[in-house]
């Protein structure tokens, strides 16, 4: 099992530019998540999907867009990159029947 | 809305003794779950236990427990006979029902295990 995996690891853009985080999961999860962890604070919420089609906004959605068109693919589009974006990003899913998230590797992205 | 809140930036612990590590929450949902995270240096997140609201006995898993105090809405982690391995980041997480149970982050404990 591959479990979730995200691409790139680490990424270098410049202000103005677009790019696309990918996250995939081969687990059949019914529920899949963006955050963002910037130094001294926790894991913030980005978006959320609880399928396929379905997508909701989190605490910190602004500049962010996501769409969920199957259930393994939950990619994370930033419009136009400023360096307050620069983070490390995590994608995380679970199933609907249960509680544990299995969380990806992460992504370290700096907007310069 | 839900509030995670962990007090204690940093601890140290002295190898092979017990740590608590603290976590109080603040939500008026009454179906939630508890979680907590180990962050290691490698960055990756690692799921360590968790408790439901409506669980009546503390979680368990080997050397980890969680003092679930639901009066005083705190979910304390303690680690016994701590491990040089246990140096980490540890958040407490939190997932209530009507947000999917997406998960709110405490801002973490540094938690360093001294030889």
């Amino acid at each position: 099992n591959a479990g979730v995996t995200q691409t790139p690891k680490f990424q270098v853009l410049k202000t103005g530019q677009s790019m696309t985080l990918q996250c995939a999961q081969d687990m059949n999860h019914e529920y899949m998540s963006w955050y963002r962890q910037d130094p001294g604070m926790g894991l913030r919420l980005i978006h959320y999907s609880v399928g396929a089609g379905i997508t909701d906004q989190g605490e910190v959605p602004n500049g962010y867009n996501v769409s969920r068109s199957t259930t393994e693919d939950f990619p994370l589009r930033l419009l136009s990159a400023a360096p307050s974006q620069t983070s490390v990003y995590f994608c995380a899913s679970r199933k609907r029947s249960s509680y544990g998230y299995t969380f990806g590797s992460g992504t370290r992205l700096t907007v310069v | 809305a839900q509030k995670i809140t962990q007090t204690q930036p940093g601890m140290f612990v002295q190898e092979k003794e017990a740590v608590t590590l603290d976590c109080t929450y603040d939500t008026s949902d009454p179906s939630y779950g508890l979680f907590w995270y180990k962050q290691p240096s490698s960055g990756e997140m690692i799921f360590l236990i968790y408790q439901g609201s409506y669980d009546q006995q503390n979680a368990t898993e080997g050397r980890y427990s969680l003092n679930f105090q639901k009066a005083r809405k705190s979910a304390n982690l303690v680690i016994s006979a701590s491990q040089l391995g246990d140096s980490a980041m540890y958040f407490c997480a939190m997932g209530i029902s009507g947000s999917a149970r997406q998960l709110t982050f405490g801002s973490g404990t540094q938690l360093t295990v001294l030889p």
